[in-house]
């Protein structure tokens, strides 16, 4: 069975503040995608990244990065220097196996105050 | 430029009505998924289509069915609907069979069983 594990329900920073979001999972697959979508206040959800079961480097993109480490089963998303537009829900997915379903966290609510 | 849509955007039903949320995608996409979104239990897959006349049940299926008659279209229907499915309802695809590519969600309908 596949499961995605977001323990933070909530975080509250001050913006500039430099934050982690948790994601945990769970498969028996060895093949296997995880994404971050983030969420918005105004509810689209929005596509951040994907990263494969096979590459563990670590990546930046701007104020984002995210860490992979397959021996813990963990991927986490972590914004430096936090903004007051960064304030969404963001969820972590998993997916692979051969029903190729896209399982998603329970999300962790960001709030970042000016 | 491609997109995915969802309608209506908002729809306040009767306990005990059917009802079927339209979702139209020009992506031309073969999966498509529905998803409801709840507080506390982030994003849970009703159900799924790998292409036309292909449909399988999620993790919440009961109460709901789908249809895949065209790949363009994935309605989703409540046959007789319950309280319980008040929700936030989001549509999605992706491209084939690959587990790399990521979904594309539509912006959500809000349901209201009264």
């Amino acid at each position: 069975a596949q499961k995605v594990t977001q323990a933070q329900t909530e975080i509250s920073v001050v913006e500039k503040e430099d934050v982690t979001l948790d994601c945990v999972y769970e498969t028996r697959d060895t093949t296997y995608y995880l994404f971050w979508y983030k969420q918005p206040p105004s509810g689209e959800l929005v596509f951040l990244i994907r990263r494969n079961s096979f590459d563990e480097q670590n990546e930046i993109s701007g104020r984002y990065s995210w860490n992979f480490q397959k021996s813990t089963s963990s991927f986490n998303f972590t914004i430096t220097a936090s903004q007051v537009v960064d304030s969404a829900v963001y969820f972590c997915a998993l997916r692979g196996g051969a029903t190729n379903k896209l399982i998603f966290g329970t999300g962790t609510l960001l709030a970042v105050q000016p | 430029d491609a997109e995915i849509t969802q309608s209506p955007r908002h729809k306040i039903t009767e306990t005990g009505r059917q009802v079927t949320l339209a979702c139209h995608q020009t992506w031309n996409h073969n999966n498509m998924f529905w998803y409801r979104q709840d507080l506390g239990h982030g994003l849970r897959l009703i159900h799924y289509s790998y292409g036309v006349h292909d449909t399988n049940k999620g993790e919440v299926s009961d109460g709901y069915s789908v249809s895949r008659s065209n790949t363009e279209d994935l309605p989703l229907t409540l046959e007789s609907a319950a309280s319980s499915q008040t929700s936030v309802y989001f549509c999605a695809s992706s491209e084939g069979q690959l587990m790399n590519t990521e979904a594309f969600f539509g912006q959500g309908t809000r349901l209201t069983v009264v």
